[in-house]
């Protein structure tokens, strides 16, 4: 079976800062997700990549950029922190011919 | 727009089978019915899917009208392990913007 890798476990930034995320994924899969999901609420779709060097924007994009430099791996920038923000980044990925997603553990982000 | 109704919450006792609703009413003919389960500190992991006919795994049972406007999970004689957030997600054939929305969450009582 593979895995979802994501680093860091936990993120804590300051105001402004520009914070990236880092998803790596070992299923060889085509596509990958990035969702924010904040406490109580449901996942919201940020980036998603069909295959490598594709980018495609979500429903939140706006404040994000995102990377998809390998197959395996999709990364996620926060180009400036918002003060007091506290989120869970999710990465997931899933074949191109195949429905099933697979979920990272998630990266928690706490902005002071 | 996550596309799906569900209810905010149930609650339920160890031992009892437990049917968690959905409602998808625009489904579209190539969309599949997804459910996905989230504990705390985890991302969510796969339940089961469908299309048309009924499904059933060693976690779930998963029944969808005959008209696809709505399905039920139905977990039997649950446990204290199947407390969690169920999310009910339609899902289309190849790398698409899939939407969630918040889930159902599921206490279980001993």
């Amino acid at each position: 079976g593979g895995i979802i890798t994501q680093t860091p476990k936990f993120l804590i930034g300051q105001e402004g800062q520009k914070l990236t995320l880092k998803c790596q994924q070992n299923f060889n899969h085509d596509t990958m997700y990035w969702y924010r999901q904040d406490s109580g609420k449901g996942l919201r779709l940020i980036y998603y990549s069909i295959t490598e060097n594709d980018l495609q924007k979500g429903d939140l994009s706006e404040g994000y950029d995102a990377s998809r430099e390998k197959k395996s791996s999709f990364s996620l920038t926060v180009t400036s922190a918002q003060k007091n923000e506290m989120a869970v980044f999710l990465c997931a990925s899933r074949a191109g011919c195949q429905n099933t997603l697979y979920f990272g553990a998630g990266t928690r982000l706490s902005v002071l | 727009d996550a596309k799906t109704t569900q209810p905010d919450s149930m609650e339920s006792t160890e031992g009892e089978t437990v049917h968690l609703p959905c409602s998808h009413a625009t489904i579209s003919g190539n969309e599949y019915i997804y459910w996905y389960r989230q504990v705390p500190l985890q991302g969510p992991e796969y339940v089961t899917h469908g299309l048309q006919q009924n499904t059933t795994n060693s976690m779930a049972f998963l029944a969808i009208a005959s008209d696809r406007k709505s399905s039920t999970l139905i977990l039997p004689h649950v446990s204290l392990r199947d407390a969690a957030v169920y999310h009910c997600i339609r899902m289309q054939g190849t790398g698409s913007k899939l939407s969630f929305g918040k889930g159902a969450k599921l206490t279980v009582s001993p």
